[in-house]
């Protein structure tokens, strides 16, 4: 099976900072990675797909970059509502894989 | 606008089976080349994927649950189900059931459902 590592697993920032996760797979994916965001209590919300194409409705300030095995997500300018933890998520195998998660919180 | 519900016990028994309901409304479940998968996250913890079905009805499954897991799908209900036999502590989770679109992402999810195993 194919292993996420996400880094790091939680970072501070405060608002209007730039942030970058990094996410990495076990072996080559392709494009094939998805990132998420999920805030508590709530179901993950897709943000990004085929690892830079954003996904209708998200705000651009969310994109992403990577082939391979190693790929990024960053938010441009850090808005109060994107305080949340984000996953990246491989779909290049039948058998899906999440990343650990990278919660972002308010500095 | 799709949207998925899970419905089933709150509380399961430890060795008995956990079931699952997911209702899709919004659209049929049987047109369209989607995937539709069962999720779950250990409180406080990551997503883990349980598996999938295909509409015609091929199955994929995490392999560290494969033994114990079963998925169907009802399209005249327009439901599909989870089944996961012999549950323990360990199988208490909130579990999430989503659509995986054309470009593999999980693009629709329900709200999710806290199952708890306990005696």
């Amino acid at each position: 099976d194919i292993q996420m590592t996400q880094s790091p697993s939680s970072l501070s920032a405060s608002v209007g900072d730039r942030v970058t996760i990094t996410c990495r797979a076990s072996q080559s994916i392709s494009s094939y990675l998805n990132w998420y965001q999920q805030k508590p209590g709530k179901a993950p919300k897709v943000l990004l797909y085929a690892a830079s194409s954003l996904q209708s409705g998200v705000p651009s300030r969310f994109s992403g970059s990577g082939s391979g095995t190693d790929f990024t997500l960053t938010i441009s300018s850090l808005q109060p509502e994107d305080f949340a933890t984000y996953y990246c998520q491989q779909s290049y195998s039948n058998f899906f894989t999440f990343g650990g998660g990278t919660k972002v919180e308010i500095k | 606008q799709v949207q998925l519900q899970e419905s089933g016990p709150g509380l399961v028994k430890p060795s008995q089976t956990l079931s699952l309901t997911c209702t899709v409304s919004g659209g049929s479940i049987g047109s369209g080349s989607y995937y539709w998968s069962w999720i779950r996250q250990p409180a406080g913890k990551g997503l883990e994927w349980i598996g999938h079905i295909y509409t015609g009805g091929s199955t994929n499954y995490n392999p560290s649950l494969k033994s114990r897991v079963a998925i169907s799908v009802d399209t005249s209900k327009n439901q599909f189900s989870l089944k996961l036999s012999s549950v323990t502590a360990a199988d208490t989770a909130v579990y999430f059931c989503a659509r995986v679109s054309g470009t593999t992402t999980l693009d629709y999810w329900g709200q999710g459902t806290l199952v708890t195993v306990s005696s």
